[in-house]
C-alpha cells in the first residue's frame, strides 16, 4: 500500500529555521517526483513546487522560490521542506504528495497527512 | 501565468446531482484533475485525467472537460460528499501545478 508519512506538528518563532519530512512506503520512491502544497488558515490549495525523487531536481513556483528549499534523499525514500528563517506568515498545513504522469500533465495520487507549522512569537 | 476560477460554492439536496464547474482558457485541451478535500483531512483525488476514476471512488463522482469549462459531477449526492473541491491542471508553459480556488458542496 502507497503511503506518505509525514512529521509532526511543528510551533516555531519568527526568524527560526525548521525542516520537515515525507517518507514514502510501498512504491519505489525514485519514480516519482514529490509536489508540496501549502494550505493557510481557511484557504485553498497552494502549489510550492516539486522535487524528483531519482535525483533531486527542482522547480519551484515563484511564490516560493527563493524562501523554501526542496531536498530528498532517496536511500530512506524521504523528501523534505526547509526554512532558514520563517515568518509568520508560513503558518499553514504543508503537505507533500506523490507526482504521477498523465495524458497531458501530471496529478497527484497519494498524499501525505499534512504538517502543521504554527509561527508565533 | 494559467488561471483556473471555481464557483465558491455549490448547494444540493441529497439524492440530487451536483455539478462543479472549473474554467479556463481553452481548458479543454488539458487534463483535467479533481481533489475532495473534507474538514481536517488531506485532500483524496477522485477524478484524474478529465474522467477517469482512482480504484475506490463511486461510479457516482464523473467529469467532464471541453472548451473553456470542466466540470466535476457527483450523482445522488449524499451528505458523507460534503467537501471542498479542487481542480487542477499541469501548465506545460510555467512547469507548474495550478490549482482552483476551490468549491464548498453543501449537502443541504
Amino acid at each position: 500500500e502507497v503511503q506518505l508519512v509525514q512529521s509532526g506538528t511543528e510551533v516555531k518563532k519568527p526568524g527560526e529555521s525548521l525542516k520537515i519530512s515525507c517518507k514514502g512506503f510501498g512504491y519505489t520512491f525514485s519514480s516519482h517526483w514529490i509536489n508540496w502544497v501549502r494550505q493557510m488558515p481557511g484557504k485553498g490549495l497552494e502549489w510550492m513546487g516539486r522535487i524528483d525523487g531519482s535525483d533531486s531536481e527542482t522547480n519551484y513556483s515563484p511564490s516560493f522560490q527563493g524562501h523554501v528549499t526542496f531536498t530528498a534523499d532517496r536511500s530512506i525514500s524521504t523528501a523534505y521542506l526547509q526554512w532558514s528563517s520563517l515568518k509568520a506568515s508560513d503558518t499553514a498545513i504543508y503537505y507533500c504528495a506523490r507526482r504521477t504522469l498523465s495524458g497531458s500533465g501530471s496529478y497527484s495520487d497519494y498524499w501525505g497527512q499534512g504538517t502543521l507549522v504554527t509561527v508565533s512569537s | 501565468s494559467y488561471v483556473l476560477t471555481q464557483p465558491p460554492s455549490v448547494s444540493e439536496a441529497p439524492g440530487q446531482t451536483a455539478r462543479i464547474t472549473c474554467g479556463g482558457n481553452n481548458i479543454g485541451i488539458r487534463s483535467v484533475h479533481w481533489y475532495q478535500q473534507k474538514p481536517g483531512q488531506a485532500p483524496v483525488l477522485v477524478v484524474y485525467d478529465d474522467d477517469d476514476r482512482p480504484s475506490g471512488i463511486p461510479e457516482r463522482f464523473s467529469g467532464s472537460n471541453s472548451g473553456n469549462t470542466a466540470a466535476l459531477t457527483i450523482s445522488r449526492v449524499e451528505a458523507g460528499d460534503e467537501a471542498d473541491y479542487y481542480c487542477q491542471v499541469w501548465d506545460s508553459s510555467s512547469v507548474h501545478v495550478v490549482f482552483g480556488g476551490g468549491t464548498k458542496l453543501t449537502v443541504l
